[in-house]
Parts: structure tokens; sequence; C-alpha cells
């Protein structure tokens, strides 16, 4: 069964370096989006990306973080100065249209010292 | 932002019977609803879905019912197995993003 992949499951950096977690989605989904849960707290949406552009972003999003699709089947959520604050399980998902239902990586873990 | 809310944290219910977790909406634009059924360290799994048109859903032993007037939506499981046990997520949604509630832990008793 197709799934959504990401990579590494486990990150630890260092707080003010760069992160990039990296996740390939289902081969003949459109929509992918990035999704964070903080230790404890509810799950919460980052970025949705479509037709190589996001098209919907949360406050969360701020300038430090940034997606790209680089080929055509990875998608990456570039941290570029981490903060403690960041730590968390990072979750890619990807779907076949607009409003139907996302399918979700197994995440990764970021821990930010 | 309690858009989506799930009041109840756990649910402890004996395997054969019916298990019910309840989610509470207050925003109006959602237009489809999702439960999503979490392992620890693991991502959130689909299980089923529901669109504002419809009042139910079923797949099996997991049915999903939307009570638009009052903004409610519930998933039914029955009969209860014991590898039901996890975290259920109600997520509901108007455009491209799923707005997610807490979360209930849901035990099933052998």
């Amino acid at each position: 069964e197709p799934e959504v992949t990401q990579t590494p499951s486990h990150q630890v950096t260092q707080m003010g370096q760069e992160v990039i977690l990296r996740c390939v989605p289902i081969s003949n989904h459109l929509y992918f989006y990035w999704y964070r849960q903080i230790l404890g707290q509810k799950v919460e949406f980052l970025v949705s990306f479509y037709n190589n552009e996001i098209s919907e972003k949360s406050e969360i999003f701020d300038d430090q973080f940034s997606v790209e699709r680089p080929d055509g089947s990875n998608f990456t959520l570039k941290i570029r100065s981490t903060k403690l604050e960041d730590s968390a399980m990072y979750f890619c998902a990807s779907s076949v249209e607009r409003n139907t239902e996302a399918f979700f990586g197994q995440g990764t873990r970021l821990t930010v010292v | 932002d309690q858009q989506v809310k799930q009041n109840s944290p756990s649910l402890s219910v004996q395997e054969g019977r019916i298990s019910i977790l309840n989610c509470d909406y207050t925003n109006s634009m959602f237009d489809y609803f999702l439960w999503y059924k979490k392992y620890p360290a693991e991502g959130p799994t689909f299980l089923i879905s529901i669109s504002s048109i419809k009042d139910k859903n079923e797949d099996g032993r997991f049915t999903v019912f939307l009570n638009k007037s009052a903004k409610h939506l519930s998933l039914h499981i029955v009969p209860s197995q014991p590898g039901d046990s996890a975290v259920y997520f109600c997520a509901a949604g108007g455009s491209e993003k799923l707005v997610f509630g807490k979360g209930t832990k849901l035990t099933v008793n052998p």
C-alpha cells in the first residue's frame, strides 16, 4: 500500500542551526502538507503546497520556515535557524485533491538543544 | 484557538462493546470532517471521513455521525477490539488545512 515516508525519524540539532526534514509523498497525490505536534499538544497545520507553490500557511510558518519540492518525488521543510521551541514531531502529509483525506507519514522527531 | 474540541481526554470500554468518541466544532465554514487514529511515535492514520452534505458514513466497524445544527460529530466503533486502543483525533477542514482536536485516548479492555 502506498505510504508517505519521512526521513530522518529523529533529528537532534543545536539551536541556531539549519535543519531540513524530508518527505516522499504518495506518488499520485497533488497536495502536500507539513504539520507539527509539540509534546502534549494538538497536531497543528504549518503549510500546504500545490502546483509548486505554497497555497496556504499558518501563523507558525514564519520566515524561518520554507518548503520546496526539489524534484518529482521529494518534499522538504527547512528551518533556517532553529529555536528550542521548534522541538516537536513534524508530520508530512499528502492528498489526492483538496478537501479529501490526507495521509500522514510516520513523522520526524526534531529535538533542538 | 479551540475550533475543534474533544472534551473527553480518555475513554475505556470492554471488548465487544460500543465505543463512542465525540467531537464538537465551532467554525461553520468547515465542510468535511475526518477521524484519525494514532499510536505513540507514529503518524496519524486515516480512519473515516464525512462531508457536510451527509449525516452518516459507515465503513465496517466504524461509523461517523454528523449533526450540523449542533456542530457535533461522533465516531462509533462496534464491536470494539483491543487493537483499537489508541488516541483518536477528530479533524475538520474547510480549505486545505485540517484543524485537529486534542484527541481522546481509547482503551479497549479484553
